[in-house]
C-alpha cells in the first residue's frame, strides 16, 4: 500500500524567502513521485515528477524537489518565493506509475 | 491542445435528482481518471479507465455512482439519486500509458457540484 504525508497544512513565507514544502511517502516498491499545484478554482497542474532517474528534479516556475530514499522524502523547494506562488500544493505517490495516491495538500501563503 | 475538458463547470441540483458530469480527455491519451475533492476528505480517486475499460472502481462511494467511457474521447460520471453529501468538486484527468514510467496525469478544471 502507498501513502503520502505532507507536514503542515498551511505554510506562510515572506516574498523572496525560501519555500520548503515537506512530503514523506510510503511505498512497498520503488515509487514514482509527483508534485502538483492547484490555484483557486482550477484543476491540478504538474510541477515536477521523479521517475528513478536523477534524484534532484527540476520543475516549472523555479521549483525543484529531491528524492531521498533513506528518508522516504520528496520535499519541494524554491529559493525565492513570489506572490504568484500562493496556491495549494499536493504531493502524490504511485507504485505503478499510473494509480496515484495524493497527500492532503499544503496551502502556501506568500506575504508581501 | 485544448487540455482536458469538463462540463458543466458548475452544477446545482436538488437532492434526489440525477446528475451527469462529462469529460473529454486529451486527444491520444488512453487512461482516464475521475476524482472527487472535498475539504474533509481531500482528493479521492473514484475510478479509472485504461483504453476505455474500467480498471479500478474501488473508490466509487456507493451504487448511486456510475461511470462510463463509451469511446476514447468521452466519459461520464453519473450520480443517481444525488444527496447533499455528494457536494464536491469532481475532477477528470487523463494520461498516456505507453510503457516506460511515470505517467503524469493532466487535470481538467473540475465541476463544482452542489446538491441542496
Amino acid at each position: 500500500a502507498q501513502s503520502v504525508t505532507q507536514l503542515g497544512s498551511h505554510v506562510s513565507v515572506s516574498e523572496g524567502a525560501l519555500v520548503l514544502l515537506r512530503c514523506n511517502y510510503s511505498s512497498s516498491v520503488p515509487p514514482y513521485l509527483f508534485w502538483y499545484v492547484q490555484y483557486p478554482n482550477q484543476g491540478l497542474q504538474l510541477l515536477l515528477k521523479y521517475t528513478s532517474a536523477a534524484t534532484l528534479v527540476k520543475g516549472i516556475n523555479g521549483f525543484e524537489a529531491e528524492f531521498k530514499k533513506s528518508e522516504t522524502s520528496f520535499h519541494l523547494t524554491k529559493p525565492s518565493a513570489h506572490m504568484s506562488d500562493a496556491a495549494e500544493y499536493f504531493c502524490a505517490v504511485s507504485a505503478s506509475g499510473q494509480n496515484f495516491v495524493f497527500g492532503p495538500g499544503t496551502r502556501l501563503s506568500v506575504l508581501p | 491542445d485544448a487540455g482536458v475538458i469538463q462540463s458543466p463547470r458548475h452544477e446545482v441540483t436538488e437532492m434526489g435528482q440525477e446528475v451527469t458530469l462529462r469529460c473529454k480527455p486529451i486527444s491520444g491519451h488512453n487512461s482516464l481518471f475521475w476524482y472527487r475533492q472535498t475539504m474533509m476528505r481531500g482528493l479521492e480517486l473514484l475510478i479509472y479507465f485504461n483504453n476505455n475499460v474500467p480498471i479500478d472502481d474501488s473508490g466509487m462511494p456507493e451504487d448511486r455512482f456510475s461511470a462510463k467511457m463509451p469511446n476514447a474521447s468521452f466519459s461520464t460520471l453519473k450520480i443517481q439519486p444525488s444527496e447533499p453529501r455528494d457536494s464536491a468538486v469532481y475532477f477528470c484527468a487523463s494520461s498516456l500509458r505507453s510503457g516506460g514510467a511515470g505517467y503524469e496525469q493532466y487535470f481538467g478544471p473540475g465541476t463544482r457540484l452542489t446538491v441542496t
